[in-house]
């Protein structure tokens, strides 16, 4: 119930193309949904993150979808650049932030 | 700001020895959080401390690791003694947010023990 489950574990798109990295969860007292970002030798860095109140949110390139009922979230990224190929994290929060396992996404040029 | 600053990057040593991790967090941020990541488990919580004091350590693997916050300005993960099943990359992370989540990490270090 505490598991955060992320897909798809690696992703390859061309430059221009829109990833989508999706998360499921079990636990409903989960209440913030963040996503962090992480290049090699580089600790993950904060991105965006949503409350289960709110079905969208964007930053910039970067939109959160939030489906409660499905309790499912997924990362979408605009016109993906090859400077975004980097690892993406899911994460749910109730108190302690449990991490999804991580999707490498690569970025053609 | 010079972010969250861990020391040092790299730490190669044998089976049995004392290993200490550093961390100076963001300053004026209230919580640090200790995390630990290899390829099998992810990245998992071990510890972390709000104003300085434990708040949770349930993720801490064993008495063979120990973890301190003498000041606002200072962490330590020891692991003693070290065995090879504790080589990952640890990261320190610091938050000023109430909803205890870690909004800055640092760069991580990377333990091997051989």
């Amino acid at each position: 119930q505490q598991q955060v489950k992320q897909s798809p574990q690696s992703l390859i798109v061309q430059k221009g193309g829109i990833p989508i990295i999706n998360c499921a969860y079990e636990n409903t007292a989960f209440d913030y949904f963040p996503w962090y970002q992480q290049f090699p030798g580089k600790g993950p860095a904060l991105l965006i993150a949503i409350r289960p109140d709110v079905s969208e949110k964007k930053e910039g390139r970067f939109t959160i979808s939030f489906n409660k009922s499905a309790k499912q979230f997924s990362l979408h990224i605009m016109d993906s650049q090859p400077g975004d190929s980097a690892t993406y994290f899911c994460a749910a929060s109730g108190g302690k932030l449990i991490f999804g396992q991580g999707t490498e996404l690569s970025v053609k040029p | 700001d010079a972010g969250v600053i861990q020391s040092p990057r790299h730490e190669v040593t044998e089976m049995g020895q004392e290993v200490t991790l550093r961390c100076k967090p963001i300053s004026g941020h209230d919580y640090l959080f200790w995390y630990r990541q290899t390829m099998m488990r992810g990245l998992e919580l071990l510890i972390y401390f709000n104003n300085n004091v434990p708040i949770d350590d349930s993720g801490m693997p064993e008495d063979r690791f120990s973890a301190k916050m003498p000041n606002a300005s200072f962490s330590t993960l020891k692991i003693q003694p070290s065995e090879p099943r504790d080589s990952a990359v640890y990261f320190c992370a610091s938050s000023s947010d109430r909803a205890v989540l870690p909004q800055h990490f640092g760069d991580g270090t990377r333990l091997s023990i051989l």
